[in-house]
Order: structure tokens, then C-alpha cells, then sequence
């Protein structure tokens, strides 16, 4: 099993441009979960979905930030415009509804960097 | 909103010896993860506890949940240095049966010294 997958692992880009970050989970998990990890606000979850289904988003922090879930195998999380303060590591997880624990499962998380 | 709580934040300690670090959070939950985490590195699950009284172990390492106290403990055993990693706890609110998101502590970051 290749575990969760995200591209790219690290990115650069200068304030205002599109950024976009991509994530395939675990084949046949049925949850996916954005995270954000920074120094002063450590690990925060951005949203997460059932069945490619948005359940809650609440955690996005404006609406600069957008995800989608366009099939089971792909999520893409998308910040329009980037700034500087979104400078972090971006986890995504998944996990399978039916196994009793409900394990998350982190991919390797992508560094970006705002300048 | 649920709160996690951690501490110590920061632990430093010897070899061979024994420390606990402990996980307190603020609403009813039955579900408590416990993850590890290297510097530059993504997060590597430890533990996860399912009901009052669970108690699982894994070499040096052990967890236990308390669900009215709403404490969980990861106690740490004749440590050495390869134990040496930012250690996290997290709960989630599920509820009719789902996942939810996992709200996590700020960590306890461990350095182990010979």
C-alpha cells in the first residue's frame, strides 16, 4: 500500500499567486482530512470529507482557501490569493469508516512557503 | 469548542529512565490518539484508545484513557534516545457512528539524553 499522497512536498511562491495542493489517499478509505501545522497555531484541521462529500469546513480560514473532492482517489486544496501568514506544512489523511478505530492516516505533508 | 490540553510541553530526560506525559480534554469523548511526529516528518500513529480504561502498550510505550476524568496518560519506560520525537494527543467528537476531525494538543516535544 503506498499510503497517502501528496504533491508537491514543498512549494515556493510569491504573495498573490494561485497555489495549489494536491492529495490521494489510501484506496478505498472514505474520509479525507486537510490539516495545517504552523509554529504559533500548531496543527489545525481545514476540513474534511465522506465520501468525496464536504462534511466540515468550518476550520478554512477565509475564503482565499477552497477544496474539492472530484472523485474517491483525488482532493486538491486551493488558496487564491496565497499570502504570507499561509506560509505551513499541509497534511492530508485519510481514514475508513466500518475499521472500529477510525485511524488517520497522515501523508508526508507539503511545506509551503509564501514570500 | 473542545480544547486539548498537554503537558509537559517540553521534556527533557535521561536514559533509563521513566516519565508519563499527560493529555487532559475539555468535552466527552470516547476516542483518544496519541501520534508521533520526527522534526521534518509527518505524523506516525502510536495509539488509539476506544472506550474508559483502555490501556494499550507497545515497547517502552504505554497509553491509558480515562474518559471521566477525560485524561489520557502515554507513559514512557527505561527511555532511550531513539524515543527522541514531538509526541501528540487527539480527540475527536464522532458521533452516530462517523469520523469527525481530530483536534490535536500542542505536543510534548521529548529529547532523550544519553
Amino acid at each position: 500500500d503506498a499510503g497517502v499522497i501528496q504533491s508537491p512536498r514543498h512549494e515556493v511562491t510569491e504573495m498573490g499567486q494561485e497555489v495549489t495542493l494536491r492529495c490521494k489517499p489510501i484506496s478505498g478509505h472514505d474520509y479525507l482530512f486537510w490539516y495545517r501545522q504552523t509554529m504559533m497555531r500548531g496543527l489545525e484541521l481545514l476540513i474534511y470529507f465522506n465520501n468525496n462529500v464536504p462534511i466540515d469546513d468550518s476550520g478554512m480560514p477565509e475564503d482565499r482557501f477552497s477544496a474539492k473532492m472530484p472523485n474517491a482517489s483525488f482532493s486538491t486544496l486551493k488558496i487564491q490569493p496565497s499570502e504570507p501568514r499561509d506560509s505551513a506544512v499541509y497534511f492530508c489523511a485519510s481514514s475508513l469508516t466500518g475499521v472500529s478505530s477510525y485511524e488517520q492516516y497522515f501523508g508526508p505533508g507539503t511545506r509551503l512557503t509564501v514570500t | 469548542e473542545l480544547k486539548v490540553e498537554q503537558n509537559p510541553l517540553f521534556l527533557s530526560m535521561q536514559e533509563g529512565k521513566n516519565y508519563t506525559i499527560y493529555c487532559n480534554y475539555s468535552t466527552t469523548s470516547d476516542r483518544l490518539y496519541w501520534y508521533r511526529q520526527d522534526p521534518g516528518k509527518s505524523l506516525e500513529s502510536l495509539f488509539v484508545l476506544l472506550s474508559n480504561g483502555a490501556v494499550k502498550q507497545e515497547g517502552r510505550l504505554m497509553a491509558s484513557l480515562d474518559t471521566k476524568a477525560r485524561l489520557s496518560t502515554l507513559h514512557i519506560t527505561a527511555a532511550v534516545h531513539d524515543l527522541s520525537a514531538t509526541y501528540f494527543c487527539a480527540v475527536d467528537l464522532y458521533s452516530g457512528g462517523g469520523a469527525d476531525g481530530l483536534t490535536f494538543g500542542k505536543g510534548t516535544h521529548l529529547i532523550i539524553q544519553p
